[in-house]
């Protein structure tokens, strides 16, 4: 069974830094992109970040680029967010997001964490 | 980045009734390598969001027969035939044809 799990969250002054974690379990953690999407409370979704399945490869959303750096230890089937300089409008519950691309189907989101909630505020 | 625009924001629907949910993107959701890469995300109240439909139109393994998926260029579309009383949540489109990838804003999909 997939499971993804995040953990690092909590409270934290504006300015400071957070890792968030997210420990992968119940497949092959190195052949998959992984993601960081948000949801700030009451609100939408809103995509992060994006790592590929080597790490060699990096996207952001324009909103932490230059903030947040997104990682993984394959190792250790982990997923991280780094986050610094956090600002009140980072508040959000953060999730672990699976994708999935096999058998000429790619871009599959398929599974999702419980999130982590991260609360920017002094 | 691309817009994608939901409507309606809320649809009260009556059990057993169909229920319809229109996306727009501002721009063309055409990869260059032929798919279209829309999904459709359910998210149920305290849980988080669960796969419904990838590829505009591929029903994710699981999910009930009475969710579709249609549509093409910038427009699509999430049918739901008769709506069940689990059905209630707050519905999501998702383009990951270009980053960054974008959702629509949510339509709350709750019983009359």
């Amino acid at each position: 069974e997939v499971q993804l799990v995040e953990s690092g969250g909590g409270l934290i002054q504006p300015g400071g830094p957070l890792r968030l974690s997210c420990a992968a379990s119940g497949f092959t953690f190195n052949s998959h992109w992984m993601h960081w999407v948000r949801q700030a409370p009451g609100k939408g979704l809103v995509w992060v970040s994006s790592i590929s399945p080597d790490g060699s490869g990096t996207v952001y959303a324009d909103s932490v680029k230059g903030r947040f750096t997104i990682s993984r230890d394959n190792a250790r089937n982990t997923l991280y967010l780094q986050m610094e300089s956090l600002r009140a409008e980072d508040t959000a519950v953060y999730y672990c997001v699976r994708e999935v691309c096999g058998g000429g189907d790619c871009k599959l989101f398929d599974s999702w964490g419980q999130g982590g909630l991260v609360t920017v505020s002094s | 980045d691309i817009v994608m625009t939901q409507t309606p924001l809320s649809s009260p629907v009556t059990l057993g009734q169909p229920a319809s949910i229109s996306c727009r993107s501002s721009q063309s959701l055409v990869h260059s390598d032929g798919n279209i890469y829309l999904s459709w995300l359910q998210q149920r109240p305290g849980q988080p969001p669960r796969l419904l439909i990838y590829k505009n139109s591929n029903r994710f393994s699981g999910v009930p027969d009475r969710f579709s998926g249609s549509g093409a260029g910038t427009d699509f579309t999430l049918k739901i035939s008769r709506v069940e009383a689990e059905d209630v949540g707050v519905y999501y489109c998702m383009q990951a044809t270009h980053f960054p990838y974008t959702f629509g804003q949510g339509t709350k999909l709750e019983i009359k």
